[in-house]
């Protein structure tokens, strides 16, 4: 099984420069989200789904959008890279929102805008 | 709103030390409480959790109580390992909410 992966692992952008993250689950889960790893901010939810087509903010959702057409996939874009975006972007996934539910995480990107 | 504050970093230890993590939590309801583990460039990965006050959760020589009285969730371990060394996260479910996490507690652990 390959659980949660993300591509890419590294990115450099320039300031202004748009891109996307990508994120895909095998294991039928109907919640995805995105996270941010800062130092000394721990981790800060960006967007969340509950499902195919159903999309939410987080704490910080500015300057980042989301889609999530299929079960599968869940692309995390930014539309005008700024530096204050520079950080770790973890994509996690559960089988629902319930609270007893295990979150399972990718490997992370380490985004660096410059 | 919720929130979960953990003991700042970094905890240093030499190899068979006891490890205590404090956690403590607030929350509006009757949350779940979890420690997630994130080691050296990788993601988070769950180590144990807890559903309900006086629960117990256990793995990998890990353990933590969820006690409601005093709102904490502390991390134990009787003897850690230089594999150990990770950083720790406490976290909190609770109905119709996202997992609210702390900021991270980093361990490391001499040989």
């Amino acid at each position: 099984n390959a659980g949660v992966t993300q591509t890419p692992k590294f990115q450099v952008l320039k300031t202004g420069q748009s891109m996307t993250l990508q994120c895909a689950q095998d294991m039928n889960h109907e919640y995805m989200s995105w996270y941010r790893q800062d130092p000394g901010m721990g981790l800060r939810l960006i967007h969340y789904s509950v499902g195919a087509g159903i999309t939410d903010q987080g704490e910080v959702p500015n300057g980042y959008n989301v889609s999530r057409s299929t079960t599968e996939d869940f692309p995390l874009r930014l539309l005008s890279a700024a530096p204050s975006q520079t950080s770790v972007y973890f994509c996690a996934s559960s089988y629902s929102q319930g609270k007893n539910e295990k979150l399972f995480f990718g490997s992370g990107t380490q985004l660096s805008v410059l | 709103g919720n929130s979960v504050t953990q003991m700042e970093g970094p905890v240093t230890l030499s190899e068979e030390a006891f490890l205590t993590i404090n956690c403590t939590y607030t929350a509006t309801g009757y949350p779940s409480l979890f420690w997630y583990v994130q080691y050296p460039g990788e993601g988070l990965q769950l180590l144990l959790k807890a559903t309900k006050a006086d629960d117990k959760g256990s793995n990998k020589g890990f353990e933590a109580t969820y006690r409601k009285e005093t709102t904490s969730f502390h991390l134990e371990k009787g003897s850690v390992q230089v594999s150990d060394s990770a950083v720790y996260f406490c976290a909190l479910s609770d109905l119709g909410s996202t997992l609210t996490f702390g900021k991270g507690t980093m361990l490391l652990v001499s040989p």
